[in-house]
């Protein structure tokens, strides 16, 4: 089973900064590595897959990058919306499909 | 509107069992692979089952092997997954999910609002 370790847990961070999240695999995914978005009392919802792509209805400000086994999201411009939980996923060896433990971000 | 809607959570006594639901509406299901994920309180995602298209290709979780079942009927429009000899570590909120409809991205890119799985005496 491919392990997911996010860092940092938690991220203090004041709106209008740019915030870099880190996602790493026990071994290599390629790119098959999504990343999701959960806000409170809310289901988790598809932010990025294949490592870089975002999906619909996300800003430009979200970006994720890596291959292998250390990938990034990144948030250029942190709006109000934006704190949440983020966790990674990979789908590369499954099953099972395997999720971080997630990074959430928290307003400073 | 492309909806999941998941039903049939409830407080169950360790040992006990539960049938969950999930019915689908706004897109084809009969195209779509699903999935289940669950979440204990206040803790991360935890993929759970997958069902194949037709139902021929079924996976489980090393956690629930055994005790769960996941199954679909593609003329209700409707996932399920029979949960036995649940146990405290089964808590959960219980979300079904959708696949994306790709064989090179296999995210879950639609999610119901879950249903509240509850073990307890």
């Amino acid at each position: 089973e491919i392990v997911m370790t996010q860092s940092p847990a938690t991220l203090s961070v004041s709106p209008g900064e740019r915030v870099t999240l880190s996602c790493r695999a026990s071994q290599s995914v390629s790119s098959n590595l999504a990343w999701y978005q959960q806000k409170p009392g809310q289901p988790p919802r598809l932010l990025i897959y294949g490592a870089s792509t975002r999906a619909t209805g996300f800003p430009a400000r979200f970006s994720g990058s890596g291959s292998g086994t250390d990938f990034t999201l990144t948030i250029s411009s942190l709006q109000s919306e934006d704190f949440a939980v983020y966790y990674c996923q990979q789908y590369n060896t499954w099953p099972p499909y395997t999720f971080g433990r997630g990074t959430k971000l928290e307003i400073k | 509107e492309v909806q999941l809607v998941e039903s049939g959570g409830g407080l169950v006594k360790p040992g006990g069992s539960l049938r969950l639901s999930c019915a689908a509406s706004g897109f084809t299901f009969s195209n779509y692979r699903m999935t289940w994920v669950r979440q204990a309180p206040g803790k991360g995602l935890e993929w759970v089952s997958y069902i194949g298209i037709s139902g021929s290709y079924i996976y489980y979780a090393d956690s629930v092997k055994g005790r769960f079942t996941i199954s679909r009927d593609n003329a209700k429009n409707s996932l399920y997954l029979e949960m036995n000899s649940l146990g405290a570590e089964d808590t959960a909120l219980y979300y079904c999910a959708r696949i994306y409809d790709s064989n090179v991205y296999e995210v879950f890119d639609i999610w119901g609002q879950g249903t509240m799985v509850t073990v307890s005496s």
